[in-house]
This record gives C-alpha cells, sequence and structure tokens, in this order.
C-alpha cells in the first residue's frame, strides 16, 4: 500500500481482556518498529524487527506485551491481561532499511482505552 | 529519565515570522537527530535530520541547529505558515544508524493568522 495502515483506529477494552493490534507496513519497507505515545509523553520505543533477524524486544514494558511479523509484512502486537496504565497511542513505524537516516513511515496509529 | 527534552509545551508566532523550537538532551553518545511533525489523529511524519558532524542542516523553510557542546538544537521555521500548526517532536540515536529513537515529549506550535 501508499502507507503504514493500522487497525483498530480506536479500540476501547476491559481492564483484564487481551488486545491484538495490527500493522501493514509498507511493502518493500524490510524495517518495522512499535511505539506508544501516553498522555503527555513523547514517543516510546517498544519492538523492533528487521527481516529475519530476532526482533530487539528491550523496550516492551512487561511479559505482558508480545509482538510478531510475519516475514517482511504484517506485524501483530498483543497486550494480555490490560491495564489501565495500557491506555496510549499505539504507533507502528516502516522504513527501507534499519536505522532513522532512512526516515521512518508511521501510521496513523491505535489509540488504546483501557476502562 | 528523559533524555530527550522539549520543555516548551506550547508555542504561538504569528504568520511570517519566524518559529524556534527547542530541544535538550543528556546522552551524549546521541550522533543522530531529527524532527518529526504530527497533525492530530495522524502519524508523525519526518521533518528534517542531522548528524552529529554537522552544526546545521537547512530544507526549504527549516533548518535545524545542532550544539553539541551544550546539548542542544532548535528547529528554525521561517516564514511560518498556517500550515505549521501542528506537535513537534524532536528524536535522538546514537551509534549512526541505529534502530531506535529516543523521542521529547513535543511542542505544540500555533500559528496565528
Amino acid at each position: 500500500g501508499a502507507g503504514v495502515s493500522q487497525s483498530p483506529s480506536n479500540k476501547v477494552t476491559e481492564k483484564g481482556k487481551d488486545v491484538e493490534l495490527r500493522c501493514d507496513p509498507i511493502s518493500g519497507h524490510t524495517a518495522l518498529y512499535w511505539y506508544r505515545q501516553r498522555l503527555g509523553q513523547g514517543l516510546e520505543f517498544l519492538i523492533y524487527f528487521q527481516g529475519n533477524s530476532a526482533p530487539d524486544k528491550s523496550g516492551l514494558p512487561s511479559d505482558r506485551f508480545s509482538a510478531e511479523r510475519t516475514g517482511e509484512s504484517v506485524s501483530t502486537l498483543t497486550i494480555q491481561r490490560t491495564q489501565q496504565e495500557d491506555s496510549a497511542v499505539y504507533l507502528c513505524a516502516s522504513s527501507l532499511a534499519p536505522g532513522p537516516n532512512y526516515g521512518y513511515t508511521f501510521g496513523s496509529g491505535t489509540r488504546l482505552t483501557v476502562v | 529519565d528523559q533524555q530527550v527534552k522539549q520543555n516548551s509545551p506550547s508555542l504561538s508566532v504569528q504568520e511570517g515570522r519566524i518559529s524556534i523550537l527547542n530541544c535538550d538532551y543528556t546522552n551524549s553518545m546521541f550522533d543522530y537527530f531529527l524532527w518529526y511533525k504530527k497533525y492530530p489523529a495522524e502519524g508523525p511524519t519526518f521533518l528534517i535530520s542531522i548528524s552529529s558532524i554537522k552544526d546545521k542542516n537547512e530544507d526549504g523553510r527549516f533548518t535545524v541547529f545542532l550544539n553539541k557542546s551544550a546539548k542542544h538544537l532548535s528547529l528554525h521555521i521561517v516564514p511560518s505558515q498556517p500550515g505549521d500548526s501542528a506537535v513537534y517532536f524532536c528524536a535522538a540515536s546514537y551509534n549512526f544508524g541505529n534502530e531506535k529513537l529516543t523521542f521529547g515529549t513535543g511542542t505544540r506550535l500555533t500559528i496565528i493568522p
């Protein structure tokens, strides 16, 4: 597609439920990143995928968070047993190659609200 | 520990004048800096970047200045236009080409017609 697509755009869930967020990167982009932005804060790195290499999960805040990517296409971010502090906008980005100097293209994000 | 700081949450500037957005960082390992612009309900879009080997980079109306000794960078927009109204994020990375970006909290710029 022309841009990075994320779904759903909005998600309201009850505390304790699991949620799955989806990201379709730009075709041909080998690198894929997940960030989140909580209210009043900057974007926070979560996880990075590059081709078939092991993902860099160093930003995941707890073991309730996991992510997968199929080859160089779709990625899903799963949050188990959601908590209110998980409420945030979750942003996916892709780039042609690793490294910010290639320029990330961000999706519009999924706004997650845990009630 | 906020390694990239944007101390002004908001800024209002008259149309046609210069907008100056500031960013400070604490990690001396950072060697690549970027500015992103974000409109409501959209993802951030890349605006301009600078590597630590330079102290200035210019692209049209946008110029980024880097002062390594002060660990400070700024984005100048001149002349400011109504379409520049957005939230601006400063971001940094280290080990040139490293994948992760560390972002500031953003500055909301409002251009007054």
